[in-house]
């Protein structure tokens, strides 16, 4: 069974500017949560999404955004970057909610 | 807002000796799981814990949940190279409809010594 993937691997992006990142599941996963990962903060959960609508959001700015297609894919959007966005974006699904199956992430620079 | 603190931040420790991690918090969670992480990739779960008191023994990794559930450890007999990486706890909160959240610790970076 394939796992998560994740696109793009690596970004780098500008201050202001606006990215999109892209999450596949686990085929009959119908769960998927985002995160954040930084030095300083740990992992922290932005979003849920479970049949196309969000059933759960983290403590972030409204520049952060997703939303989930009739496959169970997933998009986050990040607008207007600020440098501080610079991270690894986590990506995990899941058949219960319970148990999540991390994708290897999206590293992303904001300069 | 559930917090999970991990013990000790950062460990270094020769090959064959044991070691064991704590993730504490003032909460109950519905469940605890513990992930490792290598850099540049994501997370990979290793157990999950769901009753009070429950031992869960993966080969030499033994996972203890509290009997309140706040609470969880792992333990690592022999360490070898190959278990280097980040561990991470994480909460399960059952936050409705099915809909669960983790919340992380921030980890225990684990170096084995050769």
């Amino acid at each position: 069974k394939a796992g998560v993937t994740q696109t793009p691997r690596y970004l780098i992006k500008t201050r202001g500017q606006q990215v999109t990142l892209s999450c596949s599941p686990i085929s009959g996963h119908r769960s998927v949560s985002w995160y954040q990962q930084t030095p300083g903060q740990g992992l922290q959960f932005l979003f849920e999404y479970f049949s196309e609508t969000q059933r759960n959001k983290g403590n972030f700015p409204g520049r952060f955004s997703g939303r989930q297609f009739s496959n169970s894919r997933s998009e986050m959007n990040v607008s207007t970057l600020e440098l501080g966005d610079s991270a690894l974006y986590l990506c995990a699904s899941s058949w219960t909610g319970n148990e999540q199956f991390f994708g290897p992430g999206t590293r992303l620079t904001v300069l | 807002t559930q917090l999970l603190e991990q013990s000790p931040q950062f460990l270094s420790i020769q090959e064959g000796e044991n070691l064991t991690v704590y993730c504490n918090s003032s909460s109950v969670f519905s469940s605890l799981q513990w992930y490792r992480q290598e850099p540049g990739e994501g997370p990979v779960l290793l157990v999950t814990v769901v009753t009070g008191g429950e031992v869960k023994k993966l080969k030499r990794l033994t996972f203890q949940f509290g009997d309140a559930r706040k609470d969880s450890s792992l333990h690592i007999t022999a360490a070898q190279p190959g278990d280097t990486g980040l561990y991470l706890c994480a909460g399960a909160d059952d936050s409705g409809a099915g809909s669960y959240q983790l919340t992380f610790g921030k980890g225990t970076k684990l170096s084995v010594i050769p």
